[in-house]
């Protein structure tokens, strides 16, 4: 039974750019929330999906946007990139998105913005 | 806004004693769930343990315990007999019924002494 996986690990970018992230949920989930983790910091919401559309969004510019696909895969897509956005991206896949279902997390995506 | 702060940035402790790693919280919901999360170095976010803020009894999984303070919005998690292995970022984190995301302390280092 594969877990949430997420691609690339690593990825390195430069400012102003635009970057793709994608999450694959664990078998049977339907639902893919997003985290951004700056170095020492704990996880910040970014947003959740499902059922193909964003149920709740964080505090997090209309820069970050996202998708999910009618096999529950998500993407997360950045654009003008600013130094500030270097960070883990964690993704996590739950069913049906409530807090009694446990979320599980992949490794996620080191982004680096120079 | 519900906040999470966990006032121990780093702790340490020797192979097969005991910790206990605080958390508190800030809501003025009645019902919602608790967590905590370990972060090894190889980054995955995996969960610990979870307490339902309506049940009374303390969550116990092995070797790790909570103790959960609703009154005092305090929720601290007890490793006993620690293994080498229990080194990580250790995160707590809050969740509402009618929330969709997870809000994350900002973490405690655990180190494991030999």
């Amino acid at each position: 039974d594969a877990g949430v996986t997420q691609s690339p690990t690593h990825l390195i970018k430069t400012r102003g750019q635009q970057v793709t992230l994608r999450c694959s949920p664990k078998s049977g989930h339907d639902t893919v929330s997003w985290y951004q983790q700056a170095l020492g910091q704990g996880p910040q919401f970014i947003f959740q999906y499902y059922e193909e559309e964003e149920r709740q969004r964080g505090n997090f510019p209309d820069r970050f946007s996202g998708h999910q696909f009618p096999n529950y895969s998500s993407e997360l897509n950045v654009n003008a990139l600013l130094l500030g956005d270097s960070a883990l991206y964690l993704c996590a896949s739950s069913l049906g998105g409530g807090p009694t279902y446990e979320q599980y997390f992949g490794p996620g995506t080191r982004l680096t913005v120079t | 806004a519900q906040t999470v702060t966990q006032s121990q940035p780093e702790m340490s402790v020797q192979e097969a004693e005991t910790v206990t790693l605080s958390c508190t919280y800030d809501t003025s919901e009645s019902d919602y769930y608790l967590f905590w999360y370990k972060q090894p170095p190889s980054r995955q976010m995996i969960l610990v343990i979870r307490q339902e803020a309506y049940k009374q009894q303390n969550a116990t999984e092995n070797r790790f315990s909570v103790n959960f303070q609703k009154a005092a919005k305090s929720f601290s998690l007890k490793i006993s007999d620690s293994q080498l292995g229990d080194a990580a970022m250790y995160f707590c984190a809050y969740n509402t019924q009618g929330a969709q995301k997870l809000v994350f302390g900002q973490g405690t280092r655990l180190t494991i002494n030999p």
